[in-house]
């Protein structure tokens, strides 16, 4: 699988917008990026994904490079509950038999009230 | 809809007694299922899935062993644990099929003793 990297931490303040990004330089045609977030104590969370167009769901949008080497998480206003670690993944498409997610450090997003 | 299970929430052993953890998942059939591990303050590890009933894979040597007995009940176990065990343990399913988002379950937290 390709390797993400992403900054360790990051913060924000409340009602505000975050834009978390992501590097895959090394992505592949059929790998699609997935985000997930942790929320403390918690197990990780499904957030949004896609493969080459901008995606939008009820949790955020995904913002995806022309050449794919790059994507951003957007939180379009940060709440409090939005501090969590943030997972950027990639997959390819059939996942094969395995389906497995190769979790990195991830970044852990602090929001301020 | 779908659900996923642990239990227990919280559980503390002595160095060298047995573990048994469970995972059920209820409202889909013939999902794919994850354990995973994550060690204070490090990233989560994959460390047995199963595509089908009695099909365990392992991802990682150690003292821990899965099973897969019933079609939607994936259990972790040990017959001695050691320090190093202590962790998060987390459940994931999958479709069978299809793009990879995992759903995880609210997880393990076993502290070895």
């Amino acid at each position: 699988d390709a390797k993400t990297t992403q900054p360790n931490s990051m913060e924000s303040n409340e009602e505000e917008p975050v834009h978390l990004p992501c590097n895959h330089s090394t992505i592949s045609g059929t790998d699609y990026i997935h985000w997930y977030r942790q929320l403390p104590s918690q197990g990780p969370e499904y957030v949004i994904h896609g493969l080459t167009s901008n995606v939008n769901n009820r949790m955020a949008s995904l913002a995806i490079a022309e050449d794919r080497k790059s994507s951003t998480l957007i939180l379009h206003r940060a709440t409090l509950r939005d501090a969590a670690v943030y997972y950027c993944i990639l997959r390819g498409g059939d996942g094969g038999s395995q389906g497995n997610l190769i979790f990195g450090k991830g970044t852990k997003l602090s929001v301020k009230p | 809809s779908q659900t996923i299970h642990q239990w227990p929430a919280t559980l503390v052993q002595p160095v060298g007694s047995p573990l048994s953890l469970e995972c059920t998942v209820e409202g889909t059939s013939n999902p794919n299922l994850y354990w995973y591990r994550q060690a204070a303050g490090r990233g989560l590890q994959l460390l047995f899935y199963s595509v089908g009933i009695g099909q365990i894979s392992s991802e990682v040597p150690q003292n821990l062993s899965a099973s897969r007995p019933q079609d939607r009940q994936f259990i972790l176990s040990s017959k001695k644990l050691l320090l190093s065990d202590s962790g998060f343990y987390l459940c994931a399913w999958r479709a069978g099929t299809g793009v990879d988002t995992q759903y995880f379950g609210p997880g393990t937290r076993l502290t070895v003793l």
